[in-house]
């Protein structure tokens, strides 16, 4: 299949510690985003990429929380020192461009203990 | 400050009957708007959307309005299936901004 993919697909870790969550596009969709869903929330947008810059990281909850993208392909959201808090699903999804339709991964479940 | 809400977190409904789903905005410069629909697990997945210019947009058994002067969607599904029981997320966006999400309706068809 050629839709996104993300791992790891469930990550439980201890409070404090960093961690790294992957997401791989659809091979030549430019943009690529984060977002995440906590219990009986909504789809909370976290950053844009277009290409490997971020315009838009206007949704990174804190200073824990960095993403990077490489080669214009693959994306790492890295989270440091996690709380309780951060406990969530990560989503990630790539479109063609900005104004084209989102297609999404199927998440990463991050459980912080 | 929630730009797009869905004011109904479940809804249950007959199969064979008709699913209306709402979703209200704040935005005013918001000009694309979206329904995805999300199973357990999942990512959700693109449903259908609607631009601005118009006011009805369908596709199979799904049909979206817009309201603008009421900033105001909806989604109807007829006639609603078992296999529709998903949670169902609106999204709006202006040109070139990322989509902006509501919390979700998760919908219940019951057989």
């Amino acid at each position: 299949g050629a839709g996104v993919s993300q791992s790891p697909s469930n990550k439980v870790t201890e409070k404090g510690k960093d961690v790294e969550l992957r997401c791989d596009p659809i091979s030549g969709h430019t943009a690529l985003y984060w977002y995440r869903q906590s219990l009986g929330q909504g789809l909370e947008f976290l950053i844009y990429f277009q290409g490997n810059s971020a315009p838009d990281k206007s949704g990174l909850p804190s200073d824990r929380f960095s993403a990077e993208r490489t080669g214009g392909s693959v994306s790492t959201l890295t989270i440091q020192r996690t709380q309780q808090e951060d406990s969530a699903v990560y989503l990630c999804a790539s479109s063609l461009g900005p104004a084209n339709e989102q297609f999404f991964g199927p998440g990463t479940r991050l459980t912080v203990l | 400050d929630q730009q797009v809400k869905q004011n109904s977190p479940s809804l249950s409904v007959q199969e064979g009957r008709i699913s209306i789903l709402n979703c209200d905005y704040t935005n005013s410069m918001f000009d694309y708007f979206l329904w995805y629909k999300k199973y357990p697990a999942e990512g959700p997945t693109f449903l259908i959307s609607i631009s601005s210019i118009k006011d009805k947009n369908e596709d199979g058994r799904f049909t979206v309005f817009l309201n603008k002067s009421a900033k105001h969607l909806s989604l109807h599904i007829v006639p609603s299936q078992p296999g529709d029981s998903a949670v169902y997320f609106c999204a709006a966006r202006s040109s070139n901004t990322p989509l902006v999400f509501g919390k979700g309706t998760r919908l219940s068809v019951i057989a």
